[in-house]
């Protein structure tokens, strides 16, 4: 089945410990991209990779880090956690940058840092 | 800076009639593509449909249709026959179309219309 997988579902942390959210995509798409979803804010993009080694700043970059050393997975960092980064995170992958195609999500991850 | 509107937070249908969800949007590109998405109590976000700024025709996927007004820059989407189910919450989004850089196929989201279905 094809299917974009985060992990973990849900996570409650603190302040200041480092934590990842790991997301793989078995349908070998080139584009992958990490969404944040607040209330009355809709979803916005944190970061996103056109190919492997190639990563770029969505609109709300900081304090997150990614890498694409497979194409398959792309994590998101959180070095330093902090509450205000609480939220609902989703990954997205689509076949090419550009295309008509839709991005495909995963389920979410919700992480509430206290 | 491309912005997507949706105008109403809330609606309510009765179940078996049509509702009609509004999405405006602002862009100074051509080359743009418009998607709506479902995210229903669980979480996850579903897509649903799919019109292309050079697409001369309204999109259709079954019961979802897209009225796509280019000159107004619209891009509504009609529900018809109202199930339970379609109680969820509704995104419009919007894809950039402009050359290698800014943001890749990052789509731009509105801030949701909540659907509720009712018997």
């Amino acid at each position: 089945e094809a299917q974009v997988t985060q992990n973990p579902r849900y996570l409650i942390t603190v302040t200041g410990k480092k934590l990842t959210v790991t997301c793989s995509q078995n349908m070998n798409h080139e584009y992958m991209s990490w969404y944040r979803q607040d209330p009355g804010l809709g979803l916005r993009q944190i970061y996103y990779s056109m190919n492997v080694e190639v990563t770029d700043k969505g609109d709300v970059p900081e304090g997150y880090k990614v890498s694409r050393k497979e194409k398959r997975n792309f994590p998101l960092i959180l070095e330093s956690p902090s509450p205000n980064q609480t939220s609902l995170y989703f990954c997205a992958s689509s076949l090419i940058a550009y295309s008509n195609q839709p991005q495909h999500f995963g389920d979410g991850t919700r992480l509430s840092i206290l | 800076a491309q912005k997507i509107t949706q105008t109403q937070p809330g609606m309510f249908v009765q179940e078996k009639e049509a509702v009609t969800l509004d999405c405006t949007y602002d862009t100074s590109d051509q080359s743009y593509g418009l998607f709506w998405y479902k995210q229903p109590s669980s979480g996850e976000m579903i897509f649903l449909i799919y019109q292309g700024s050079y697409d001369e025709q309204n999109a259709t996927e079954g019961r979802y249709s897209l009225n796509f007004q280019k000159a107004r820059k619209s891009a509504n989407l009609v529900i018809s026959a109202s199930q339970l189910g379609d109680s969820a919450m509704y995104f419009c989004a919007m894809r950039e179309g402009r050359g290698l850089t800014g943001g890749g196929n990052k789509l731009t989201f509105g801030t949701g219309t909540q659907l509720k279905v009712e018997l």
